[in-house]
């Protein structure tokens, strides 16, 4: 299994523009996360997701979209972005049920200037 | 929300020594994990704990679950070089609406100097 997969990497942004960080897992857990992590900090949680088609706002929401039509894969959609979006942004993955411990992704690091 | 407090924020020590930190709440939770993130990586699990006084060993590492569910600790012992990296924990309240949801400690920045 290749876990929790992130692309891409890196990434520098203008102000204003658009672009989809891509989140999959091969685990078949049901449930998925977003978060970002900013220097010095501990990671927020942006949005989460409990299965295909079911998605909700965690903590830090604003500026954000997301998606979950596969099982599989999570993506987070940045639609103007701005230099507060500037940070590393992790995918997480949890199997459900009694067993709470997320898997994280290896994640990307945003840059908007 | 939640607000997890880790301590201490940064911590410098020498090769073989042992090391302590710990995380509070001020609301209960169901479950404790113990996270390391090494540069340019994302978290990995080290520890979990489920039950209130619970206490479990991975290795060199132990990590305790309070009594009062508001707080937890991880002890690394006999430090190494490769233990450097920053230590986060999370706190999750459980129960079928928290969803897994974790609310994470700001991080321990761990440097250990040969």
């Amino acid at each position: 299994n290749a876990g929790v997969t992130q692309t891409p990497k890196f990434r520098i942004l203008k102000i204003g523009q658009s672009m989809t960080l891509q989140c999959a897992q091969d685990m078949n857990h049901n449930y998925m996360y977003w978060y970002r992590q900013d220097p010095g900090m501990g990671l927020k949680l942006i949005y989460y997701s409990v299965g295909a088609g079911i998605t909700d706002k965690g903590e830090v929401p604003n500026g954000y979209n997301v998606s979950r039509s596969t099982t599989e894969d999570f993506p987070l959609r940045l639609e103007l972005a701005a230099p507060s979006q500037t940070s590393v942004y992790f995918c997480a993955s949890n199997p459900a049920g009694e067993v709470y411990e997320q898997y994280f992704g290896p994640g990307t690091r945003l840059t908007v200037t | 929300g939640q607000q997890l407090n880790q301590s201490p924020q940064s911590m410098f020590i020498q090769e073989g020594e042992d090391v302590s930190m710990n995380c509070t709440s001020s609301s209960i939770f169901n479950t404790w994990l113990w996270y390391k993130q090494d540069p340019g990586e994302g978290p990995v699990l080290l520890i979990a704990l489920y039950k209130a006084g619970e206490l479990t060993s991975n290795g060199r590492l132990t990590a305790q679950f309070g009594i009062t569910r508001k707080d937890s600790f991880l002890n690394i012992s006999a430090s190494i070089p490769s233990d450097v990296g920053i230590y986060f924990c999370a706190g999750q309240l459980g129960g079928g609406t928290s969803y897994g949801k974790l609310t994470f400690g700001q991080g321990t920045i761990l440097t250990v100097h040969p």
